[in-house]
């Protein structure tokens, strides 16, 4: 399919565990976003991507979270020493614009669940 | 503080009547809105936008109306199908270049009713 995909689509992980998530965003477009969405409220911005430079990692709740796109096109969310608190659903989106606020496509999201 | 907020979690409508989604913000330099729209297990998806130098802007069964004096905007849909049921939600950004970024609303959760 031409849309933005994610995987794995369900995590679950044990308090402590590093987790990995993976976004394909759409071929040819510049800007990638991470956000999170937490039970009943919005997605929170996260990070973004202007090709494979981060020009914006100011959402990152803490140092545990690392993101990176090093060729541009697929990127990687990863938390380390995950706790409950992060448990949510993980959106990646991405947009043809250099413009932060055009239209973007979100993946179907991770679902992450930390016990 | 919730810049952007949706204060009604949810919303039911008949079938072929109007839905009124409504959606207030707080920081007056906001200057672009949008509104995506929600599937469950599914990401959100564009639906329309405004820039604040417009009121109303409308696409197909879908308008978006901005009151900026009282920083106030609405999503009407006309007429309103079983199809449209969903989760709305509102984001509205600020600022200039590269520190523009979207703030989003709690969401409202739609369901047209047959």
């Amino acid at each position: 399919g031409a849309g933005v995909s994610q995987s794995p689509r369900y995590k679950v992980a044990k308090r402590g565990q590093d987790v990995a998530l993976r976004c394909d965003p759409i071929s040819g477009h510049v800007s990638l976003f991470w956000y999170q969405q937490a039970l009943g409220q919005g997605p929170e911005f996260l990070t973004y991507f202007q090709n494979e430079a981060q020009l914006d990692k100011s959402g990152l709740p803490s140092d545990r979270f690392f993101a990176e796109r090093p060729e541009g096109s697929v990127s990687t969310l990863k938390i380390q020493r995950t706790q409950q608190e992060d448990s949510a659903v993980y959106l990646c989106a991405s947009s043809l614009s250099l413009w932060r606020d055009n239209e973007q496509f979100f993946g179907p999201g991770t679902r992450l669940t930390v016990l | 503080d919730q810049q952007v907020k949706q204060n009604s979690p949810s919303l039911s409508v008949q079938e072929g009547r109007i839905s009124i989604l409504n959606c207030d913000y707080t920081n007056s330099m906001f200057d672009y809105f949008l509104w995506y729209k929600k599937y469950p297990a599914e990401g959100p998806t564009f639906l329309i936008s405004i820039s604040s130098i417009k009121d109303k802007n409308e696409d197909g069964r879908f308008t978006v109306f901005l009151n900026k004096s009282a920083k106030h905007l609405s999503l009407h849909i006309v007429p309103s199908q079983p199809g449209d049921s969903a989760v709305y939600f509102c984001a509205a950004s600020a600022g200039a270049g590269n520190n523009r970024k979207l703030i989003w609303g709690l969401g409202t959760s739609l369901a047209v009713n047959p």
